[in-house]
């Protein structure tokens, strides 16, 4: 099992470009989510998802849109970049319904906007 | 508001010696996680903590929760030099991290 795979791995935008981090896990999981993680913070959550078809803001939303392609892929969209944005974003993965079980995290994607 | 606040953020540590990690909470929550990260990784699932009074232990570590504290610890016992790591938690509610503890540990 490859578990939670991300990309791309590694991202350079212009401010105001636009572009779509993917994340897909093998695990069944029903839930997924998107985190950022800005130097010397713990990460906070961007958006998830329960299950297929729904999708909920977390901590940090604005300028983010996500899609629950099916129950494997889970995308995170940026439509106009901003260099605050700059960040490595996570996706993760868990098998339950809630944010209450342990969560299984892909390998990151470094994000610079210039 | 849920805060999670770790301390300390920032630990040297000699080899052999010990020490804790504290991590404090602004609500009520029974379940809390700890995570490890190294550098330029990603994050590794280390212990859930399921219910107040929950201790568990994997080799050098041990983390426990004490609910009605709103507290958890990761107690550290004789440091080598692999413990090396950002170790974080997270409670459950709204999946909250808190900033990490960046470990050093020195021979």
């Amino acid at each position: 099992n490859a578990g939670v795979t991300q990309t791309p791995k590694f991202q350079v935008l212009k401010t105001g470009q636009s572009m779509t981090l993917q994340c897909a896990q093998d695990m069944n999981h029903n839930s997924m989510y998107w985190y950022r993680q800005d130097p010397g913070m713990g990460l906070r959550l961007i958006y998830y998802s329960a299950s297929e078809g729904t999708t909920d803001k977390g901590e940090v939303p604005n300028g983010y849109n996500v899609s629950r392609l099916n129950k494997r892929e889970f995308s995170l969209r940026l439509e106009s970049a901003a260099p605050s944005q700059t960040s490595v974003y996570f996706c993760a993965s868990s098998y339950g319904t809630d944010t209450y079980n342990e969560q299984f995290f892909g390998p990151g994607t470094r994000l610079t906007v210039l | 508001e849920l805060k999670v606040e770790q301390n300390p953020l920032f630990l040297s540590m000699q080899e052999g010696k010990n020490y804790t990690i504290y991590c404090n909470y602004s609500t009520t929550s029974d379940r809390l996680y700890w995570y490890r990260q190294d550098p330029g990784k990603s994050l590794e699932s280390l212990f859930v903590l399921l219910s107040n009074g929950a201790v568990k232990q994997e080799g050098r570590l041990m983390a426990s929760l004490d609910t009605k504290a709103r507290l958890s610890t990761l107690h550290i016992t004789a440091a080598v030099h692999d413990l090396s790591a950002t170790y974080f938690c997270a409670v459950a509610n709204d999946m909250r991290f808190g900033a990490g503890t960046r470990l050093t540990v020195k021979p």
